[in-house]
């Protein structure tokens, strides 16, 4: 069964301070990983994917097969940074998402 | 452009009624999901319709709902009887044929009282 943790509910960072999202998965095959955005108001959106190796509004994520994790990183938190974030996760061939529970950022200006 | 498009944006209803949400994908969007979030835990997949079959239905949760998108446009979700257990929000989304890529709607927020 595939599962992804997000262990974090809440996350409090202050502006300039680096800022860490955990995500942790379990799958028995090659996965693909996602992180999704909903910014206050708006639309769930996706933010980036491992496959592409993109950094996106200065964040990045570094699939780590031997710890089966997938943390998403900016060096330098903005205001704009505070949302709710979604690890998520697809099995190859197979574009069903499994989505994590979710950690809402906020940054303190 | 325009986006997912879900109807309503909310609903409230009572234990026993019937409700049906409804799902406009990005036009040429083949690939249409509906999602589920339950008040404090994870969004879970509920189906996948490609065009107007549906791919994978694994995420119903049981018979009560029926999922429909008939000439593969829009697509309708609907609950009867609801249950309080329902409550939530239905998120919709669409992706082209062969893309990773899911564009989401805003949502309808389900109340079941």
């Amino acid at each position: 069964a595939q599962r992804v943790t997000q262990p974090e509910k809440l996350l409090s960072v202050f502006k300039g301070a680096p800022v860490e999202l955990k995500c942790n998965y379990s799958y028995s095959g090659s996965p693909e990983l996602f992180w999704y955005v909903q910014y206050s108001r708006q639309r769930l959106q996706l933010l980036l994917r491992h496959i592409s190796r993109e950094s996106i509004k200065g964040f990045t994520a570094d699939l780590n097969k031997g710890e089966t994790s997938f943390h998403l990183k900016k060096p330098f938190a903005q205001e704009e940074d505070s949302a709710m974030y979604y690890c998520a996760l697809s099995g190859f061939g197979n574009e069903k998402l499994t989505f994590g529970t979710g950690t809402r950022l906020t940054i303190i200006p | 452009e325009a986006g997912v498009t879900q109807f309503p944006s909310h609903s409230v209803i009572e234990k026993g009624q019937t409700v049906t949400l409804r799902c406009d994908p990005i036009s040429g969007h083949d690939n249409l999901y509906w999602y589920r979030r339950v008040m404090g835990k994870e969004i879970k997949f509920l189906l996948h319709f490609v065009k107007e079959s549906k791919q994978d239905e694994s995420g119903m949760p049981n018979n009560r709902f029926l999922a429909e998108r008939t000439g593969g446009t829009y697509s309708t979700l609907k609950v009867q009887p609801a249950e309080l257990e329902d409550s939530g929000v239905y998120f919709c989304a669409s992706s082209l044929p062969g893309s990773e890529k899911l564009f989401f709607g805003s949502g309808t927020q389900l109340s079941v009282l």
